[in-house]
Order: structure tokens, then C-alpha cells, then sequence
């Protein structure tokens, strides 16, 4: 496809179970970011993958969250042992790195009863 | 450390009025800054972005923004408002990490 692919699109879980969220980045892009989006707190950074190079993880709210990207394309964002707290949109975007932009997937909504 | 502050959490105009939605940004490194807008329902799309060279940049939908070094700002503006507007918008900075913004909602009265 054209454009940035999460799936899956809405994930309802129970608490303590683990999810795996994916990316599919548009081709071509090197550059591939995790947001996090919560009511009243915008968009908040979790990692950042550029090439070959070691992601910048600073954004991780914990250890129970890891991500990895593979062959330099998809990547998957895992929250293990789930809480409350990680009821979120995530967001994945991809980096033109020509013009320096982001794009956006529809993101994947997820919900821990 | 790097940050973003958008002042205005929730604005509502009527249409016709004139924009603009404060943004505030600390960075010690190259200054890239952009603005993105949420339309209810559709995904995050770059509405302009400021790299290099004229502090005052245009983007789409007749929006524009100064990048004020002196300041560390890069405000948001529109002379009229339509009520198309209506969304969430969010300013961003940064070279290789990109931080943004809480986001404004903007609501635009008919």
C-alpha cells in the first residue's frame, strides 16, 4: 500500500496478558517512530528506529515495553504483563527522508480491561 | 532536555476570526519544527514544517507560522477561520527525535 499499515486496528485485552502492535512503514522510508497518543497528553515519544542503527529507546515508559524492527522495515511494538495505564492509541509513523516528514498510520487502539 | 509546550489546550472561534495557537519549544540541537492537524477520525497530516531559511513558512490550507528564534517559538496562524478547521492540532521539534506537543482542539462555530 501507499501509506503507513498498523494493525491491528483495535486490540481489547485483559490485564497481565501481553500484546504485539505492528507497523508496516511505507517503503523506502528508513526512519520509523512509536507514539503514543492519551487524552490531554498529546503525543507522547516511545522509540525511534533510523536504518541500521540502535534505536533511541528513551521514550519507553518501562520495561514492559520493547520493540524491534526487522530487515529494516516492519517493526513491532510489545507491551508485556498489560496494565490499565497502557489503554492508548499507538501511533507508528514513517520518516520521508527527503523532505523530513512524518507519516502517520491510523494507529491501534488498545483497551485493557 | 527537549520539549514542547502548546499553550492552549482548547480554543472555539467562530468562523471567520482570526487564528493563532501558541507553540513554545526548548531543543539545543538543529531546529526542525512542524505543525500536524487530526481531522475527527483521519490520521495525523503535516499541515507546514520549518527547517532553514525563511522564518515565516506557508503550508496547506492557508495556515502559516513564524519560527522566532529569540523566543523559541513557532506559532500557528490563519487570518479566517472555516469550520472545516475543526480538529486537533499539534506542533512538534526536532532533528532526528521528534517531540510534540499536547495538542490544541480547535473548534470552529458555523
Amino acid at each position: 500500500g501507499a501509506g503507513v499499515s498498523q494493525s491491528p486496528s483495535n486490540k481489547v485485552t485483559e490485564k497481565g496478558k501481553d500484546v504485539e502492535l505492528r507497523c508496516d512503514p511505507i517503503s523506502g522510508h528508513t526512519a520509523l517512530y512509536w507514539y503514543r497518543q492519551s487524552l490531554g497528553q498529546g503525543l507522547e515519544f516511545l522509540i525511534y528506529f533510523q536504518g541500521n542503527s540502535a534505536p533511541d529507546k528513551s521514550g519507553l515508559p518501562s520495561d514492559r515495553f520493547s520493540a524491534e524492527r526487522t530487515g529494516g522495515s516492519v517493526s513491532t511494538l510489545t507491551i508485556q504483563r498489560t496494565q490499565q495505564e497502557d489503554s492508548a492509541v499507538y501511533l507508528c509513523a514513517s520518516r520521508d527522508g527527503i523532505t523530513g516528514e512524518l507519516f502517520f498510520g491510523e494507529g491501534s487502539r488498545l483497551t485493557v480491561l | 532536555a527537549q520539549s514542547v509546550s502548546q499553550h492552549n489546550h482548547h480554543v472555539i472561534l467562530s468562523e471567520a476570526a482570526s487564528l493563532e495557537l501558541g507553540c513554545n519549544y526548548s531543543y539545543g540541537g538543529t531546529v526542525n519544527l512542524f505543525w500536524y492537524v487530526q481531522y475527527p477520525g483521519q490520521h495525523l497530516q503535516l499541515l507546514l514544517k520549518y527547517f532553514s531559511g525563511d522564518p515565516l513558512v506557508k503550508g496547506i490550507k492557508g495556515f502559516e507560522a513564524e519560527f522566532i528564534k529569540s523566543k523559541f517559538s513557532f506559532n500557528l496562524r490563519k487570518p479566517s477561520v472555516q469550520w472545516s478547521d475543526t480538529a486537533e492540532y499539534f506542533c512538534a521539534v526536532g532533528d532526528d527525535k521528534i517531540i510534540f506537543g499536547k495538542g490544541t482542539r480547535l473548534h470552529i462555530l458555523p
